[in-house]
């Protein structure tokens, strides 16, 4: 049974940084899709961007392109995602999620991590 | 982009009733479709994939129709876990999208 642990709940001022880890444990990690999912206050589920760890490269939504960032350490089975130049409608939750599938970056979200609440107020 | 549309925003059903859930694309995503259930203060569940396969350990009253741009979700007979917002989410293509949502609520 794969486990997605992330890190703790941040409190951001705007223009500022986030950084939020995903660790997964149960399962392979390199070689399937871990991608970000956030939901603000009151809407929906918006996908952000995945990788997969052995390929270095990611998939990121044309909204988020210039300032999200995905990137992972195999040694520790450990997914991240920064957010840069945070405002106040980037306050959410945040979850790590990963694809079914061998090798596949477009897949349904079968693993959810518990999310990480990202609060950006002055 | 992929636009998803759920409809109605809101159910209101009586538990041992039928629920049914209505997806719409704005263009062909073929059967590469996924349903989610959302309960406060929880994590998504996926329910179904490609369409009409249930997830593992998803009770058989969850069942998932469709293809191109129409796709259904219908609860055959609501229980009192099942009152939760139901999402489709598409990944036939980039950027992978979700719908709105729909709210099962007690009626």
């Amino acid at each position: 049974q794969v486990h997605l642990l992330q890190s703790g709940a941040e409190v951001k001022r705007p223009g500022s940084s986030v950084k939020v880890s995903c660790k997964a444990s149960g399962g392979a990690f390199s070689d399937f899709s871990i991608n970000w999912v956030r939901q603000a206050p009151g809407q929906g589920l918006e996908w952000m961007g995945g990788m997969i760890p052995s390929f270095g490269s990611g998939d990121y939504a044309q909204k988020f392109r210039d300032r999200f960032t995905i990137s992972t350490d195999e040694s520790t089975s450990t997914a991240y995602m920064e957010l840069k130049n945070l405002r106040t409608e980037d306050s959410a939750i945040y979850y790590c999620v990963r694809i079914r599938g061998y090798l596949v970056s477009l897949g349904q979200f079968d693993y959810w991590g518990q999310g990480t609440l990202v609060t950006v107020s002055t | 982009e992929i636009v998803m549309t759920q409809s109605p925003a809101t159910l209101s059903v009586s538990p041992g009733e039928r629920a049914t859930l209505s997806c719409r694309a704005s263009q062909s995503v073929s059967r590469t479709l996924a349903w989610y259930q959302h309960k406060p203060g929880q994590s998504p569940r996926l329910l179904i994939y490609g369409a009409s396969t249930r997830a593992t350990g998803i009770p058989a009253r969850f069942s998932g129709t469709g293809s191109g741009t129409e796709f259904t979700l219908t609860i055959s007979s609501l229980q009192s876990e099942d009152f939760a917002v139901y999402y489709c989410h598409q990944y036939y293509d980039w950027p992978q999208t979700f719908g709105q949502g729909t709210k099962v609520e007690i009626k």
